[in-house]
């Protein structure tokens, strides 16, 4: 199957800085690319949809202006957590259907973010 | 918007017991139905998957699914768990056009007494 991949797979930062996560399909091309948060012992809640070249769909509640993402190419999509904070420290996960494709969507396997 | 609900949070069995997790979706068109299976410590992994054709699906692990239409209904069966089917489950649904975004049930934990 397809594979997405995330770096890194773990993170530690200071209260107040900014952490960029990618997320690479490496072997097929992906025009839209999904941002989830996971919290433990919970679900995976989507943040965003990264469409390439264009800019992104943010889901109720998220903030655009602290979770930057772009999606410069059909493999990359990054997420920038701005001024991070400890309620921020999560699991994030990204996901992209292959082009063409919708009924299966690849993971990363995910970056786990702690805010110190 | 779509919205996917699961009926059981945490569901405790013995090994060789039989498995139904419950997954209903809300949706007013055409969907995609998911189940897949976090293992402790593991990223997601897909079990099956419905887009058409026959309402049973077959997946990997001896999983399998039913969709009823009439019911809004995709549940998760296995005739006999095993100590290794302990982790989470959800189940998730897109809209049938291109590359929509899958929304997540909240989970069930499963626990498998050995």
């Amino acid at each position: 199957g397809a594979v997405v991949s995330q770096h890194p797979s773990w993170v530690i930062c200071k209260s107040g800085t900014s952490v960029k996560i990618e997320c690479r399909s490496l072997d097929f091309q992906a025009t839209t690319m999904f941002w989830y948060r996971q919290f433990p012992k919970q679900s995976l809640m989507l943040m965003a949809t990264s469409n390439e070249g264009s800019k992104a769909t943010y889901e109720q509640g998220v903030e655009k202006d602290k979770f930057l993402i772009n999606h410069a190419s059909l493999t990359l999509s990054t997420l920038t957590v701005t001024s991070a904070h400890p309620e921020d420290s999560s699991f994030y996960i990204c996901s992209a259907f292959a082009r063409g494709k919708n009924t299966e969507a690849f993971f990363g396997q995910g970056t786990r973010l702690t805010v110190v | 918007a779509q919205s996917v609900s699961q009926h059981n949070h945490h569901v405790i069995l013995s090994e060789a017991a039989s498995l139904e997790l419950g997954c209903n979706y809300s949706y007013g068109g055409t969907v995609n139905l998911f189940w897949y299976v976090q293992y402790p410590g593991q990223h997601l992994q897909l079990l099956l998957k419905y887009f058409s054709g026959d309402p049973l699906v077959k997946g990997i692990k001896g999983f399998e699914a039913e969709f009823i239409k009439s019911k809004f209904s995709f549940n998760l069966r296995k005739p006999s768990v095993q100590w290794s089917d302990t982790a989470e489950y959800f189940c998730a649904v897109n809209a049938q056009s291109s590359a929509s975004k899958i929304i997540f049930g909240s989970g069930t934990r499963l626990s498998i007494r050995p």
